[in-house]
């Protein structure tokens, strides 16, 4: 398929482990965001590419958070010593360019349980 | 951050009744605003992309507007069908970052 895909679509690790979440945007797309979704909230800005530059990253929560777009396209999100307050829908987006008016492709979003 | 309030949380209606929900933002620093209806199990989809005052866009039986003075969007379904059963998120762009409401779970029923 052509759409953005994540994976692993679900992780469960014990609190203190490291996780790597995979994002494969759309081929082409320039624009790429991290989401974190609580239950019961909406999704929450983690960090935005372009291309291979972070440009925007205040919405990680934390300094265990690091996100990377090496060669402008796959991303990885990285949770270090996770905790609990962790666990959510971790959910990517990419979109064609940086313009307001381009729609942002969702891909099915990582479910992380941290016990 | 932008303070942004879907409103109703939740609806149930009966197919064939027409619907509106409202997505509520600062007027100021606008710059657009996306709506996507997310389905259970599947990754959210975009309706509508708008930016401009006074906007209107249409999908079918799906419609919204865009007030950016007084910092509103509508979004109106007509004559709702069980497969219009999802949860509609507005996000409104403010810098580089989209700002989510918790969206409007609307329940279909037949």
């Amino acid at each position: 398929g052509a759409g953005v895909s994540q994976s692993p679509r679900y992780k469960v690790a014990k609190r203190g482990q490291d996780v790597a979440l995979r994002c494969d945007p759309i081929s082409g797309h320039v624009s790429l965001f991290w989401y974190q979704q609580a239950l019961g909230q909406g999704p929450e800005f983690l960090t935005y590419f372009q291309n291979e530059a972070q440009l925007d990253k205040s919405g990680l929560p934390s300094d265990r958070f690091f996100a990377e777009r090496p060669e402008g396209s796959v991303s990885t999100l990285k949770i270090q010593r996770t905790q609990q307050e962790d666990s959510a829908v971790y959910l990517c987006a990419s979109s064609a360019w940086v313009r307001e008016d381009q729609p942002q492709h969702f891909g099915d979003g990582t479910r992380l349980s941290i016990l | 951050i932008l303070n942004v309030e879907q409103s109703p949380q939740s609806l149930h209606v009966q197919e064939g009744d027409s619907t509106n929900f409202t997505c509520s933002f600062p007027s100021s620093n606008f710059y657009a605003l996306h709506w996507y209806r997310w389905e259970t199990a599947k990754s959210p989809e975009a309706l509508f992309v708008m930016t401009l005052n006074g906007d209107e866009k249409k999908k079918g039986r799906i419609s919204a507007t865009l007030n950016t003075k007084e910092g509103y969007s509508y979004l109106y379904i007509k004559g709702s069908q069980p497969e219009d059963s999802a949860t509609y998120l507005c996000a409104p762009k403010g810098g580089n970052q989209f700002y989510f409401g918790t969206g409007t779970s609307l329940t279909v029923i037949p």
